[in-house]
């Protein structure tokens, strides 16, 4: 079945430093890629998104990139800051269901 | 800005009860999800819904869900008769006809004992 596996699992970096989280799917039909970031006791919220025609997008200090070939995309934030700790989740959509990566906890140290 | 509401926020059931989890989606979408999320993992797609009627379903979205658009502003989720396991969270999405942005709701807890 479709599958959407995110690396790594946790990540801790210093305040001002760049974090990257890697995610690789399985489905070729998913042309939608977006992703979500969730603190403690809430839904996911959007951040980011990236469809497949595009290799990437970039919005401040958040920019995706996508290799539709390898079946890869990623999620970079530059110039972490505390407020950036939170779950990010990437998922990959094709058609009406979305599969969603396992998450990724970001600690960022102040 | 819009957003989307569930209701209750906290569900507690005994096992074998029926539960509804209520969801009002953002006024104009068209598209409409359920998620569940057991604790400390990720988000599980349950099922999509347009048009009344459902889109795609995840092999967890069995027999003993359902879900309903009783109305022209809410959106259920039925749980016939629960079990421990369906313990989660459960959130509500939307989306509009011309973007593929999903849009959550805060969730409701199921506790099931």
């Amino acid at each position: 079945g479709e599958n959407v596996e995110q690396h790594p699992s946790t990540l801790s970096v210093q305040e001002g430093d760049s974090a990257v989280i890697k995610c690789t799917y399985s489905d070729s039909a998913s042309n939608y890629f977006p992703w979500y970031k969730q603190e403690l006791g809430k839904g996911p919220q959007l951040i980011i998104d990236i469809r497949s025609n595009v290799g990437e997008k970039k919005d401040q200090r958040i920019a995706v990139t996508l290799n539709k070939t390898a079946k890869h995309f990623s999620l970079h934030i530059t110039e972490t800051q505390p407020e950036d700790s939170a779950v990010y989740f990437c998922a990959a959509s094709g058609g009406f269901k979305t599969i969603f990566g396992a998450g990724t906890r970001l600690f960022v140290k102040a | 800005e819009p957003e989307v509401t569930q209701t209750p926020s906290h569900q507690v059931t005994q096992m074998g009860q029926e539960v509804i989890l209520r969801c009002v989606p953002i006024s104009n979408h068209l598209y409409f999800y359920w998620y569940r999320q057991i604790l400390g993992q990720k988000v599980e797609f349950l099922v999509s819904f347009y048009n009344n009627e459902i889109s795609e379903k995840s092999e967890i979205f069995d027999d003993q869900f359902s879900v309903e658009r009783p109305d022209g502003s809410n959106f259920t989720l039925k749980i016939r008769s629960t079990k421990l396991e369906d313990s989660a969270m459960y959130f509500c999405a939307s989306k509009d006809r011309y973007t593929d942005t999903q849009y959550f709701g805060p969730g409701t807890r199921l506790t099931v004992l």
